[in-house]
Order: C-alpha cells, then structure tokens, then sequence
C-alpha cells in the first residue's frame, strides 16, 4: 500500500510568484486535506477537496487555491506569495468524506524571500 | 471556535521514566481526538485515537482517555525510550468546516539515555 507523497520536497520562491504543491493520496482515499505548518506551530486547515469538490475551508485568503483530481490527486496553488507563507504544507488523505482519521504525507518546505 | 491547547515543552526525561503530555480542548458536540507525533524532518503519524467519551486509544505503549467532564486527552506512556524523542501534537476533529483537524501547538518531548 503506498502512503501519501508530495512533491516537491523543499522549494524556494521570490515574494509575488505563485506556486503549485502536489499531492498523491493513500490507495483507496477519496479525500484530501491541505494543512500550513509554520515553524514551530501545530498544522492549520486549508481546505479539503472530496470527489473533486472543495469540501470546506479554513481561514485562509483567496489566493490559496486547490484542485483535486479523478485519481483523487491534488494540488495547492498559493498567487502572490508573501513572506509569511513560509512553511511545511502537509497534505492528508481520508477515506470517506466524514473521514477525520488523516494521514499525511512529509509535506513542501515553502520558503519565500 | 474550536481550540486545543497542550502543555509547553520541551519535555525532557531520563529513559524509562513515566510521560504525561497534558492536552484539553473546546469543541461544540461531540468531537473526535487524536495524537498524532512528528519526527524531525517528517510529516505526521498517527498515534492514536479515541471516537467518543471514556474511549481510551493506545498505540505502541501509549495511551490517552477521551474524558468529556474535563474536556481532556492527556497522551501517557509508562516506560519511554530515546526513540520516542519528537514532537507531539494534539488534535480534534470536529464536523465543520469540511471534517477539518484542529491542533494544538505541539509539545517537544526529548529522552536522554
């Protein structure tokens, strides 16, 4: 059984860039979650995406957008990257859309300067 | 909203000694709570969990009591090991939002030899 990978696994950006994260989910999960962790803080939702539809959001700006796909793979999208968007994104995945019980993957090291 | 709330670290103990992390927690209804621990450089794994009141999880010699009348998960493991050195994160999960995970800030446990 193959858990959650993301890719990349470390990146550094310019403020004002966009960028893309990428999540495969855990064989058999329909759901992801996308979680910032900043240094030495607990995670904070993003959002989730179930069966390829944003399934709740956490309070994050606009600019952090999502996708999910057939294969229940999905993607982060962050548009005008500020400084404090630095962090590890971690992405879980869940069977099921009531499914609190998440895995998560290594995460992205985001540091933007 | 929801919040948890876990005692500051670091923690540090001898090898074998006794561990309590203590963790409590504000939720309407009737959330579910997890442990879940983070090794340097990792995502996170889950540890254990417990779905309703008096519930108790265990996972690898730890243990935690889902208690409603103190609204607590305090994480316990008798005997601990250089090897659980990491930092562990309480969290509940919680019907809104999309089934989103709310965690505490995490508490750095380090076991000396």
């Amino acid at each position: 059984e193959t858990g959650v990978t993301q890719s990349p696994t470390h990146l550094i950006k310019t403020r004002g860039q966009q960028v893309t994260l990428r999540c495969s989910s855990q064989s058999g999960h329909n759901t992801v979650s996308w979680y910032q962790q900043a240094l030495g803080q607990g995670p904070q939702f993003i959002f989730q995406y179930y069966r390829e539809e944003e399934n709740g959001r956490g309070n994050f700006p606009p600019r952090f957008s999502g996708l999910q796909f057939p294969n229940y793979s999905s993607e982060l999208n962050v548009n005008a990257l500020e400084l404090d968007d630095s962090a590890l994104y971690l992405c879980a995945s869940s069977e099921g859309q009531g499914g609190y019980e998440q895995y998560f993957g290594p995460g992205t090291r985001l540091t933007v300067t | 909203g929801d919040s948890v709330t876990q005692m500051e670290g670091p923690v540090t103990l001898s090898e074998e000694a006794f561990l309590t992390i203590n963790c409590t927690y504000t939720a309407t209804g009737y959330p579910s709570l997890f442990w879940y621990v983070q090794y340097p450089g990792e995502g996170l794994q889950l540890l254990l969990k417990a779905t309703k009141a008096d519930d108790k999880g265990s996972n690898k010699g730890f243990e935690a009591t889902y208690r409603k009348e103190t609204t607590s998960f305090h994480l316990e493991k008798g005997s601990v090991q250089v090897s659980d050195s990491a930092v562990y994160f309480c969290a509940l999960g919680a019907n809104n939002a999309g089934n989103m995970l709310t965690f505490g800030g995490g508490t750095r446990l380090m076991v000396k030899p």
